[in-house]
């Protein structure tokens, strides 16, 4: 069973300071790996798709990378603001497998 | 176009009432996912439908839970003999096809069992 773990659960940092959440997940046999983020009784925005082959995915201030073999994704938000405070969710999909495996998320709050 | 919709957008019911809760995806889209998220946890799946059909029930908690959809489209989470512990907010996904990546997610609907 595919376990993902997201460290830390909170973050707290002031406005311009660069953001680094980190996601590991116990079974390296993945198809794909997906960042989502929840605003506070909102659904799932879905940020970036990281497919199995690749490395990384950029999307203007945000940066994920993978790392397959060793299990770990981070995703970087450069130059934070207030209105990235929100939970950050990492998904994983498995190979062989159609559903997504959720770690419990990083609650971000950016400080103005 | 539209996205994932789902009504209601809240509901609060007694213990021991049955709850219809429904899920309209992206047209088009054939693969449709339902997820649980308790206060507090992660998403957790519950089942998965690939055009009309279900071939992993497997995150359904109980036989008080059970889901059907129609037409390749609308799909409906019933719960039966609410509890107390299905407090949570149901969260609908669908994507193009099984062999396409991304899911786009609803906005939920929050269920609170008195």
């Amino acid at each position: 069973k595919q376990e993902v773990t997201q460290i830390p659960a909170a973050l707290s940092v002031p406005e311009g300071e660069n953001l680094v959440l980190n996601c590991s997940f116990t079974d390296s046999a993945i198809y794909n790996l997906q960042w989502f983020r929840q605003d506070p009784g909102k659904g799932l925005t879905s940020l970036l798709l990281i497919q199995s082959s690749q490395r990384e995915q950029t999307s203007g201030r945000l940066n994920a990378s993978l790392d397959k073999s060793s299990g770990r994704s981070t995703l970087y938000i450069a130059a934070s603001q207030p209105g990235d405070s929100a939970t950050y969710l990492c998904a994983v999909r498995s190979l062989n497998d159609y559903k997504l495996s959720f770690g419990a998320g990083t609650t971000v709050t950016v400080r103005a | 176009g539209a996205g994932v919709s789902q009504s209601p957008s809240n509901k609060v019911t007694e213990k021991g009432k049955d709850v219809e809760l429904r899920c309209d995806p992206i047209s088009g889209h054939t693969a449709l996912y339902w997820y649980r998220q308790r206060l507090g946890q992660g998403l957790e799946f519950l089942i998965y439908f690939q055009g009309n059909s279900a071939p992993d029930k497997s995150g359904l908690p109980s036989d008080r839970f059970s889901a059907e959809r129609t037409g390749e489209s609308v799909s409906t989470l019933t719960i039966q003999r609410t509890q107390q512990e299905d407090s949570a907010v149901y969260l609908c996904a669908s994507t193009l096809g099984v062999g396409y990546n991304e899911q786009f997610f609803g906005p939920g609907t929050r269920l609170t069992v008195l």
